[in-house]
């Protein structure tokens, strides 16, 4: 595609319900991130994969996070059992390498996650 | 570890004028790269300038220019002739090389008064 694609761009959901957040890279780019940030706060990082390696997950807050990426292309960021806590923009972005400094990461929109 | 740090939360310029965006690193890996976005009030993270570690010059790209100090690990966002369409956060990135993960500071709100 022409660019970072995520869906759904707002989802709204009951405390302790599951969500799934869901990211198309750019075709061909082998890095994909995402990102946490809520209001008028920085990006905090979650997870990164890159290419078949093992992901880092070092970002992830709780057991409750989880993500996949199926095929080195879609990622889906899992949250379960919401907490209104967890309420933010989830931004996923997407970057042709890490072999290279200079490769810039490119974002989707976000999604808007709300937890009531 | 690696750590990006930005200590203004706030920044007021007046349109026509310079300013720069502090921002400093840590990181034990010699080689890596530093990042500039720009968030406007819509939310799209667009992407300014890049530095890598290893450039001798600093990064220049239309009115942007990366202040790199090295030795300081420090990686300062020069805006130059700011623009009423420049009001934004800003946020500083850096990647290492070794690990690959990027990571953001806390962004600097930048606003530009006619």
């Amino acid at each position: 595609g022409a660019g970072v694609s995520q869906s759904p761009s707002n989802k709204v959901t009951e405390k302790g319900k599951d969500v799934e957040l869901r990211c198309d890279p750019i075709s061909g780019h082998t890095a994909l991130y995402w990102y946490r940030q809520s209001l008028g706060q920085g990006l905090e990082f979650l997870i990164y994969f890159q290419g078949n390696s093992a992901p880092d997950k070092s970002g992830l807050p709780s057991d409750r996070f989880s993500a996949e990426r199926t095929g080195g292309s879609v990622s889906t960021l899992t949250i379960q059992r919401t907490q209104q806590e967890d309420s933010a923009v989830y931004l996923c972005a997407s970057s042709s390498s890490d072999e290279g400094q200079g490769t810039e990461a490119f974002f989707g929109q976000g999604t808007r996650l709300t937890v009531v | 570890a690696q750590k990006i740090t930005q200590t203004q939360p706030g920044m007021f310029v007046q349109e026509k004028e310079a300013v720069t965006l502090d921002c400093t690193y840590d990181t034990s890996d010699p080689s890596y790269g530093l990042f500039w976005y720009k968030q406007p009030s819509s939310g799209e993270m667009i992407f300014l300038i890049y530095q890598g570690s290893y450039d001798q010059q600093n990064a220049t790209e239309g009115r942007y220019s990366l202040n790199f100090q090295k030795a300081r690990k420090s990686a300062n966002l020069v805006i130059s002739a700011s623009q009423l369409g420049d009001s934004a956060m800003y946020f500083c990135a850096m990647r290492e090389v070794q690990g690959g993960k990027l990571i953001f500071g806390q962004g600097t709100e930048l606003s530009v008064k006619p």
